[in-house]
């Protein structure tokens, strides 16, 4: 049972490249998010999705966009990377019944721009 | 804003005492007040999570205690091994059916041997 699943795992970019993170899930879940941890600062949540086809904003979206074209992955783009978005990104997944609130994290994605 | 606000920022225990961390938050529509451990290079998972319709929930070492009229929820440790040392952070979600947590700033805890 994979879970949760980020690619890649380490990157380093130069200031102004691009890239896009991909996150899998196999838990069917309907709610995914995206956060960036740095030290200090806890988990920040960038985007967030409700089901396929949906994105919103979190509380730190600047810099990045966000796609959900399957239920299953949720991708987050860098346009034009700059070095304060240096960080270690994590993807989540979550069912969407209160009863049941758990959310299941991904390994996580270390990112440099230099 | 902060929602959810989480100390001590860090923590240094002896192994078999007590680590505490305590939670404050703002929002009194939160109803789901989990916590979560991550080892390094992992992502967190969830450890232990309380509703305020409870004032404590104990699972093997690990005890949330919540107050729902001061706002605050705090984690217990028990017997601190050095297997505990993670990073911790409090989180809060309102319920009905959907599920965007706030989370703490986190709290790195060190048990010495």
């Amino acid at each position: 049972n994979a879970g949760v699943t980020q690619t890649p795992k380490f990157r380093v970019l130069k200031t102004g490249q691009s890239m896009t993170l991909l996150c899998a899930q196999d838990m069917n879940h309907e709610y995914m998010y995206w956060y960036r941890q740095d030290p200090g600062m806890g988990l920040r949540l960038i985007h967030y999705s409700v089901g396929e086809g949906t994105t919103a904003k979190g509380e730190v979206p600047d810099g990045y966009n966000v796609s959900r074209l399957k239920k299953q992955n949720f991708l987050l783009g860098l346009e034009s990377a700059a070095p304060s978005q240096t960080s270690v990104y994590f993807c989540a997944s979550s069912y969407t019944l209160g009863l049941n609130t758990e959310a299941f994290f991904g390994q996580g994605t270390r990112l440099t721009v230099v | 804003q902060q929602q959810v606000k989480q100390s001590p920022q860090s923590l240094i225990v002896q192994k078999g005492g007590i680590s505490i961390i305590n939670c404050a938050y703002e929002n009194t529509a939160f109803d789901y007040f989990p916590w979560y451990q991550q080892f390094p290079g992992k992502g967190p998972a969830l450890l232990i999570a309380i509703r305020p319709d409870v004032s404590e929930k104990k699972e093997g070492r690990f005890t949330i205690s919540f107050n729902k009229s001061a706002k605050q929820f705090s984690l217990h440790i028990m017997d601190s091994q050095p297997g505990d040392s993670a990073t911790y952070f409090c989180a809060a979600s309102k319920g009905g059916g959907s599920y965007i947590p706030t989370f703490g700033r986190g709290t790195s805890l060190i048990v010495h041997p």
